[in-house]
């Protein structure tokens, strides 16, 4: 089944406690994403990646980190997580940047 | 720069009447346009989009969307809601500024009342 699977789907922690939340597509898109969604604010994408090795920043980048050492994967990084992060977090995938993307079931994190 | 704007945060609508949630952009370059739909504790989903050809585009479940260059605008409709489109939806634009880049809209959230 194509899709795009996101781990862990839950997570509670603690402010400076490095997290990553993992993200992975089946579908050989070029094309991945991530977004966070909070309440009146819709989705803000956070980071995005054209193909392996290379990733640009989006409109709230700040505090976050990623990576695309293989295609399929493209995990979220929080170094030092604050409580100003909490939120519920999608990753997406698209054969090309222009095209529709395909979303996970979205990780839903609290920072205490 | 991109923008997104969606002028209802919320609809509330009676059970087969019209519908339309409006979404206004604005960008320098070209852009490619979407409308996802987001059910009750679950992910996005593409209910249609706009990328290039006939300026108005159709979902499979009877929702369509006009693409208005002149007025910067991508406005969906639905000429007869039912309860399962109750839901959030969300707008959204691409263009390629370097990259591709994608801005959501607020969303708007429609509720069907029987």
């Amino acid at each position: 089944e194509a899709q795009v699977t996101q781990n862990p789907r839950y997570l509670i922690t603690v402010t400076g406690k490095k997290l990553t939340v993992t993200c992975s597509q089946n579908m050989n898109h070029e094309y991945m994403s991530w977004y966070r969604q909070d309440p009146g604010l819709g989705l803000r994408q956070i980071y995005y990646s054209m193909n392996v090795e290379v990733t640009d920043k989006g409109d709230v980048p700040e505090g976050y980190k990623v990576s695309r050492k293989e295609k399929r994967n493209f995990p979220l990084i929080l170094e030092s997580p604050s409580p100003n992060q909490t939120s519920l977090y999608f990753c997406a995938s698209s054969p090309q940047g222009w095209e529709t993307q395909y979303f996970g079931p979205g990780t839903r994190l609290l920072v205490l | 720069a991109q923008s997104v704007t969606q002028l209802d945060s919320q609809v509330p609508v009676f059970e087969e009447a019209p519908v339309e949630l409006r979404c206004n952009y604005s960008s320098s370059v070209s852009v490619y346009l979407f409308w996802y739909v987001q059910y009750p504790n679950q992910g996005l989903q593409l209910l249609l989009k706009y990328l290039s050809g006939s300026t108005l585009v159709e979902s499979i479940n009877g929702f369509e969307a006009e693409f208005n260059k002149s007025q910067t605008s991508f406005h969906l409709r639905k000429p007869s809601v039912h309860i399962s489109d109750t839901a959030e939806y969300f707008c959204a634009v691409s263009g390629n500024t370097g990259g591709f880049k994608t801005i959501f809209g607020a969303g708007t959230r429609l509720f069907v009342k029987a």
